[in-house]
C-alpha cells in the first residue's frame, strides 16, 4: 500500500514561517490534501487539491506538490497554529483506499 | 453541516457495537460518507466508506471483515456495525463527509467535513 510520511515534529517561533513535508513515491502525480488537529479537537481539511484553500481558511496556509514531495507551508504562525497535521491522499491501486501520512507535530515555541 | 456520532462505549474482546453519525445541513443521500478512526496517541486511520448513490462499500483491509458500514438515507444517518472488537479497534472512531472534485485529473478525494467523534475502548 501506498505510504506517506512525515517528519514527526516541527517546531518554529511566531511570526515566522512553518513547513511541513510530505513524502511519497511520485505523490507529485496525485492530489494532495492538508488536516489539522488541535488538541482534543477532531480534524480540520485546511488544503484540498494540493493548494487550495477552503473557505475561511487564512491565506497564511498554503501548498505545494512537486516530485516526491508534498509541502504545507504556514507564514506569519500564529499560536493557533500549534496543532497536528495531516497529508491525506487517495491511492486507487489498492481498492479505493484513503492514505494519510504519519502526523506533524507543530510546536510554536 | 453538521455530524454527531454515538455509540461509543467500553465493550469487551469479541464483543459488537454499532456506531452512528447522524448528518444535517446538506443533501445526505448524495454525499459519500467515510469512518476514520485515531487510536489513543496515534494518527489517523481510514476505516470504510459509502457511496451516495449506489451504496458502494469500500473497507480498509486491516479489517479483515468484521466492520460493515451502511446507511439510512431517511434518516440521514450512517452506522458502522463493528464485530468481533479487539484491543487494537480502541480508538475515537469521527464520521466524516466525502468530497469529490469533479472536472479535474484524477481522483481528487477528501474529507470535507468532519464529526467531534465517539470514543470505542475495547477492554476486559
Amino acid at each position: 500500500s501506498y505510504v506517506l510520511t512525515q517528519p514527526p515534529s516541527v517546531s518554529v517561533a511566531p511570526g515566522k514561517t512553518a513547513k511541513i513535508t510530505c513524502g511519497g513515491n511520485y505523490i507529485g502525480s496525485r492530489s494532495v490534501h492538508w488536516y489539522r488537529q488541535r488538541p482534543g479537537q477532531a480534524p480540520m481539511l485546511v488544503i484540498y487539491y494540493d493548494s487550495d484553500r477552503p473557505s475561511g481558511i487564512p491565506e497564511r496556509f498554503s501548498g505545494s506538490n512537486s516530485g516526491n514531495t508534498a509541502t504545507l507551508t504556514i507564514s506569519r504562525v500564529e499560536a493557533g497554529d500549534e496543532a497536528d497535521y495531516y497529508c491525506q491522499v487517495w491511492d486507487g491501486s489498492s481498492d479505493h483506499h484513503y492514505v494519510f501520512g504519519t502526523g506533524t507535530k507543530v510546536t510554536v515555541l | 453541516v453538521q455530524l454527531v456520532e454515538s455509540g461509543g462505549a467500553l465493550a469487551q474482546p469479541g464483543g459488537s457495537l454499532r456506531l452512528s453519525c447522524a448528518a444535517s445541513g446538506f443533501t445526505f443521500t448524495n454525499d459519500a460518507m467515510a469512518w476514520v478512526r485515531q487510536a489513543p496517541g496515534k494518527g489517523l486511520e481510514w476505516v470504510s466508506s459509502i457511496s451516495g448513490g449506489d451504496g458502494r462499500k469500500n473497507y480498509a483491509d486491516s479489517l479483515t471483515g468484521r466492520f460493515t458500514v451502511s446507511r439510512d438515507n431517511s434518516k440521514n444517518t450512517l452506522y458502522l456495525q463493528m464485530n468481533s472488537l479487539r484491543a487494537e479497534d480502541t480508538a475515537v472512531y469521527y464520521c466524516a463527509k466525502l468530497f469529490r472534485l469533479r472536472g479535474v485529473p484524477g481522483r481528487v478525494e477528501f474529507f470535507q467535513h468532519w464529526g467531534q467523534g465517539t470514543l470505542v475502548t475495547v477492554s476486559s
